[in-house]
């Protein structure tokens, strides 16, 4: 089971660059690595997703080194509506059977401030 | 619109009764998901369905039942048995069984105890 450490909370100013490292030492071959955002009192929602190197999308840069025990997410020019929890997980697809491992951590809790 | 419809969004429980929460899903995703949060955690892993008439426990599967009657929806029930079911409760599904694909949630149902 690949368990993951962040950062509790994070804070940065308007217009910044935010970085949040998600540590996971133990990370297995065939585990994806996910980042999520959530607001209160609402579901998550999918940010971005990578296994290996640097992925990028409309939101989001996921960084990963060659030896996968770490993964950062990238967040350019944070505005006031970034203020979340964002997760990191790490895991195998579902059917390796795998699926017990679907636990998110705690979270690191973003605020953007003015 | 596609999405995860979880109703109803506030619910209350009474001593020794079971309560139902519905998810119904229009993504035509095989995988489904339910997770519970309590305040300031992560998400943990009820159960999960992968294909209708399957479903398999999670992490803390004790005091809660799931059928998976049809693609669209996974009914969970929390059930007397479950001594502290105040949580906010999350319906997730993914598209196919067989990879990584990202979970989408619903907007959660918050569960209290009368």
């Amino acid at each position: 089971l690949a368990k993951t450490t962040q950062p509790i909370s994070m804070d940065s100013y308007e217009g910044q660059e935010v970085n949040i490292t998600c540590s996971h030492n133990n990370i297995a071959t065939n585990d994806y690595i996910t980042w999520y955002q959530q607001f209160p009192s609402q579901g998550p929602r999918f940010i971005i997703q990578g296994y290996k190197t640097k992925v990028t999308n409309e939101v989001a840069s996921l960084f990963i080194p060659a030896d996968r025990k770490s993964s950062t997410l990238s967040l350019p020019r944070v505005s006031l509506s970034d203020t979340a929890v964002y997760y990191c997980l790490v895991a195998p697809p579902i059917s390796s059977g795998s699926a017990r491992q679907l636990t998110f951590g705690s979270g690191t809790q973003l605020t953007v401030l003015p | 619109d596609g999405g995860i419809t979880q109703s109803p969004k506030y619910l209350f429980r009474k001593e020794g009764q079971n309560v139902t929460l519905s998810c119904e899903q229009n993504l035509n995703h095989d995988a489904m998901y339910w997770y519970r949060q309590d305040p300031g955690q992560g998400l943990r892993l009820i159960y999960y369905s992968q294909i209708v008439n399957d479903f398999q426990k999670g992490d803390i599967a004790e005091g809660y039942s799931v059928s998976r009657e049809k693609k669209e929806s996974f009914p969970l029930t929390v059930t007397s048995a479950q001594k502290n079911p105040t949580a906010f409760y999350l319906c997730a599904s993914s598209a196919r069984v067989n990879s990584n694909q990202p979970q989408h949630f619903g907007d959660g149902t918050r569960l209290s105890i009368l």
